[in-house]
């Protein structure tokens, strides 16, 4: 079974479009997050989510929006898509507390973005 | 803020041979956790070891092992008997034992020659 799992994995659009990017962790975990990796590979975090509420908001253009129905799921919202914005989108999970291993992070499988 | 150096952005190994990673973190806090992160040409971001920072004992995973220096604030990464599928952009982080973020180093893309 897939822990962190991601759609699509491939996202090809115009600028200019909106798109989503979804996230789904079966792992129970009560934190995830959204990175973007550019070009160079730098993984940068843009959001944080514990329980449904926002806790870390990187300086990220107010075009990304997440959004987190419920503990399990943590979507990515972009408007008005941008050249710039073309990198690979990571979500990952991790549980506070748990012991032996849970202050790991699980990645997803990435979402690969292309803005034309 | 915490911060995470890689200072090899590039690293070689010859098969079966062993090399080390070096990270080094910046911190004042005493209870943290540190993580190597393996990312191979997939792209899929692959656990390869975790550390504890109140644990004395360095980590080993079979091939895997790490060097952690405390007082150093240094977490490098050891690769014995390395195989081409050990080819992989490698990436150090650091996580707060009382918050939630992680924060990761640049990235070092080691390289196994056959």
């Amino acid at each position: 079974d897939t822990a962190v799992s991601q759609t699509p994995k491939y996202l090809v659009t115009q600028m200019g479009n909106d798109k989503s990017i979804k996230c789904e962790q079966n792992l129970g975990h009560d934190t995830m997050y959204w990175y973007k990796q550019d070009s160079k590979k730098f993984l940068k975090i843009m959001f944080s989510y514990n329980n449904k509420e926002l806790i870390i908001n990187e300086t990220v253009p107010n075009r990304f929006s997440p959004k987190s129905p419920d503990k399990a799921h943590l979507n990515l919202h972009i408007n008005s898509l941008e050249l710039g914005d073309s990198a690979v989108y990571f979500c990952a999970s991790s549980q506070k507390g748990l012991a032996g291993g849970g202050e790991t992070q699980y990645f997803g499988p990435g979402t690969r973005l292309l803005v034309l | 803020a915490q911060t995470v150096t890689q200072s090899q952005p590039e690293m070689s190994v010859q098969e079966a041979e062993t090399v080390t990673l070096s990270c080094t973190y910046d911190t004042s806090e005493s209870d943290y956790y540190l993580f190597w992160y393996k990312q191979p040409p997939s792209r899929q971001m692959i656990l390869v070891i975790r550390q504890e920072a109140y644990k004395q004992q360095n980590a080993t995973e079979n091939r895997f092992s790490v060097n952690f220096q405390k007082a150093a604030k240094s977490f490098s990464l050891k690769i014995s008997d390395s195989q081409l599928g050990d080819a992989a952009m490698y990436f150090c982080a650091y996580r707060s034992g009382i918050g939630n973020q992680f924060y990761f180093g640049t990235g070092t893309s080691l390289t196994v020659i056959p």
